[in-house]
């Protein structure tokens, strides 16, 4: 079936430091969507990217979404201790409204 | 705008009960709303849509008679978990979406902690 991979797992980040997450799909998506969840809290809405090759940017987060419409990434710069949290891809295609949600990249920061 | 609102946030049950979880959409109409279940540093792992005014669909391996669900106007949807045992004891999150030039986002309610003794 469909299915949505986000690596890394995990990710352990020196504060200042940049990272980036990935997303793959196994098959091409309508929109990919990403959210934060802080620890204890609930996914957050970030950002939705739609078109082919599209970049988007919030502060110092950019995200792409690649020119196949199968992949994603989340590049943090400058990396600060309020980043901490789990961040999800969530892809959009096979039905309409449902999200297939990637594993998620845990991001620890340390100061 | 587009909040969702989630209660009870915590709900600590005994074996055998039902436990009624509701969603409501605050300031925007959700014909379609969302019920995750999370468990302790996983994803979340769609159970079921909610469809105003009709059936729910929900997903292969999801109970439909363990977990009722009832969309029964534009701004709530209700989560039944029904005798609930403490392999049922989870986040449970809902979610609405919300149209936006067709290319739909869904936002997320603050989730419910259901631990079942």
């Amino acid at each position: 079936g469909q299915q949505v991979m986000q690596i890394p797992q995990y990710q352990h980040v020196q504060e200042g430091e940049d990272f980036t997450t990935y997303c793959n799909s196994s098959t091409t998506l309508s929109n990919i969507q990403w959210y934060k969840q802080r620890p204890g809290g609930h996914p957050v809405f970030l950002i939705q990217l739609v078109k082919s090759g599209e970049v988007k940017k919030q502060k110092r987060l950019t995200f792409q979404f690649g020119e196949a419409k199968k992949n994603s990434s989340l590049h943090i710069t400058a990396t600060q201790t309020t980043d901490v949290g789990t961040y999800f891809c969530a892809g959009s295609g096979w039905a309409r409204g449902k999200l297939q949600f990637g594993a998620g990249t845990q991001v620890v920061v340390t100061p | 705008g587009a909040v969702v609102s989630q209660h009870p946030s915590r709900v600590i049950c005994k074996s055998g009960t039902s436990v009624k979880i509701e969603c409501r959409s605050l300031d925007f109409q959700a014909t379609t709303m969302f019920w995750y279940r999370q468990f302790p540093k996983k994803s979340l792992m769609l159970m079921a849509t909610s469809n105003e005014g009709s059936k729910a669909t929900y997903e292969q391996g999801v109970e439909k008679d363990k977990f009722l669900i009832n969309h029964a106007s534009l701004t709530l949807s209700t989560l039944t978990v029904t005798s609930a045992h403490p392999e049922d004891s989870s986040f449970y999150i809902c979610s609405a979406r919300v149209p936006d030039r067709g290319h739909e986002t869904q936002y997320f309610g603050p989730g419910t902690r259901l631990l079942v003794l």
